[in-house]
């Protein structure tokens, strides 16, 4: 089972769309949690942690959900400005490393 | 301004050479990582380091090396062991030890095998 695992996609919306992407983690033992955007050919860019219960930041929503190993991340009013790859990210501090997904990847259409 | 620092940005490198890529942090980061991403695919980590002068491979370590002399910088050498070199080269770094842990990248670098 890989440490980190999310569903490659692509998710195509239209605009306005709510849409949720979910990533699941193996290591129990994991203490932080993060939510990355990369747009095409460029570096991966901060767009969220989430460090206990979720938190929220405008349109995006993150949860964690220690229980079942997983966290979310949910756009609202999808724009198309949107379009991106989103990455999630695991620091496992027993092995004091960063653990990355392979990403999801998100079309807003018109 | 601190930040982390990748070149060169595209490197074009002939079969059977060595070629090393950049990578310094002026953030004073313990840890540095390094990860490939070829065409629509996710990050893959190739080496990571927590601590000068130590680093582990991650899964995709054949055909790579790397150094940790100085804890700001962290090269990786492609050598003629990796056959199929072409891709995006992602170096990131971070803080150990708390929860504070966001990675931060640098711009990548593109290297093409000609």
């Amino acid at each position: 089972r890989k440490e980190v695992e999310q569903d490659p996609g692509p998710f195509n919306v239209p605009e306005g769309a709510t849409v949720a992407f979910n990533c699941t983690y193996s290591n129990s033992a994991s203490q932080s949690f993060f939510w990355y955007r990369q747009d095409c050919r460029k570096e991966p860019k901060l767009l969220m942690s989430v460090y206990s219960s979720g938190n929220e930041d405008g349109r995006f929503t993150a949860q964690l959900n220690r229980a079942s190993q997983y966290i979310s991340l949910l756009i609202r009013d999808s724009k198309l400005s949107d379009s991106a790859t989103y990455l999630c990210v695991v620091y496992t501090g027993t092995a004091s490393k960063l653990t990355f997904g392979t990403g999801t990847r998100l079309q807003v259409t018109l | 301004d601190g930040g982390i620092t990748q070149s060169p940005k595209y490197l074009f490198r002939k079969e059977g050479q060595n070629v090393t890529l950049s990578c310094e942090q002026n953030l004073n980061h313990d840890a540095m990582y390094w990860y490939r991403q070829d065409p629509g695919q996710g990050l893959r980590l190739i080496y990571y380091s927590q601590i000068v002068n130590d680093f582990q491979k991650g899964d995709i370590a054949e055909g790579y090396s790397v150094s940790r002399e100085k804890k700001e910088s962290f090269p990786l050498t492609v050598t003629s062991a990796q056959k199929n070199p072409t891709a995006f080269y992602l170096c990131a770094s971070s803080a150990l030890g708390n929860i504070n842990t966001e990675a931060f990248f640098g711009q990548g670098t593109r290297l093409t095998v000609v």
